[in-house]
């Protein structure tokens, strides 16, 4: 079956630092890749998200880009901030049609300190 | 908009207690789905729906019911309580015909202890 594996954590980086945080994917199909993000004490929230090969997600800072030959979606940041201090989820969904079930790496907190 | 609300935020029961956790969705979405978090695992889909009166199982089903009789709400039953459901629960909802089908929106969850 489909799966997402994810670096494990925590990642501990100093503000301004550069940031990586590896996902690869295992999937049948040509699934669209997803970046979620969870604050303290909140639910999930997308972050960004590509849909085919060589698209590149982005928001806030970061960037993705779905890579099919490595079967990959690295995250990326130039420059962290506290703020972006979070557990970070990679998530794939292969469905063409109807519900979209999300299937999720394990999370990568990321703790920024000033 | 609220968007995704769930009750209550934190619930602690004893072995074989039944409850119900509460999810509702202001944004008209079609789609609603209920996953539980747990360490290391990441989140596991329990039950989703595609419309009112359609549900279907997701990848972990067993002690869970849910029905859903209206578009705004999806609430997730658990029949008799087990120490292995301790876990955080979200709910999502996704897709309204003006949006896409892939991004879901998630609750702030559920912190459920059983005993």
């Amino acid at each position: 079956g489909d799966s997402v594996t994810q670096m494990e954590g925590p990642v501990t980086l100093s503000e301004e630092a550069f940031l990586t945080i590896n996902c690869t994917y295992t999937a049948t199909g040509y699934p669209s890749l997803f970046w979620y993000v969870q604050y303290p004490g909140e639910g999930l929230q997308l972050l960004l998200k590509a849909t085919k090969a060589d698209d590149k997600g982005s928001n806030k800072g970061f960037e993705a880009t779905y890579r099919k030959e490595t079967t990959s979606f690295h995250l990326e940041k130039g420059s962290v901030q506290v703020s972006d201090s979070a557990v970070y989820f990679c998530a794939l969904s292969d469905q063409d049609t109807g519900f979209q079930k999300l299937v999720f790496g394990t999370g990568t907190r990321l703790l920024v300190s000033p | 908009n609220a968007g995704v609300t769930q009750t209550p935020k934190f619930q602690v029961l004893k072995t074989g207690q039944s409850m119900t956790l509460q999810c509702a969705q202001d944004m008209n979405h079609e789609y609603m789905s209920w996953y539980r978090q747990d360490p290391g695992m990441g989140l596991r889909l329990i039950h989703y729906s595609v419309g009112a009166g359609i549900t279907d199982q997701g990848e972990v089903p067993n002690g869970y019911n849910v029905s859903r009789s209206t578009t705004e709400d999806f609430p997730l039953r658990l029949l008799s309580a087990a120490p292995s459901q301790t876990s955080v629960y979200f709910c999502a909802s996704s897709y309204s015909t003006s949006g896409d089908k892939e991004t879901q929106y998630f609750g702030p969850g559920t912190r459920l202890l059983v005993l």
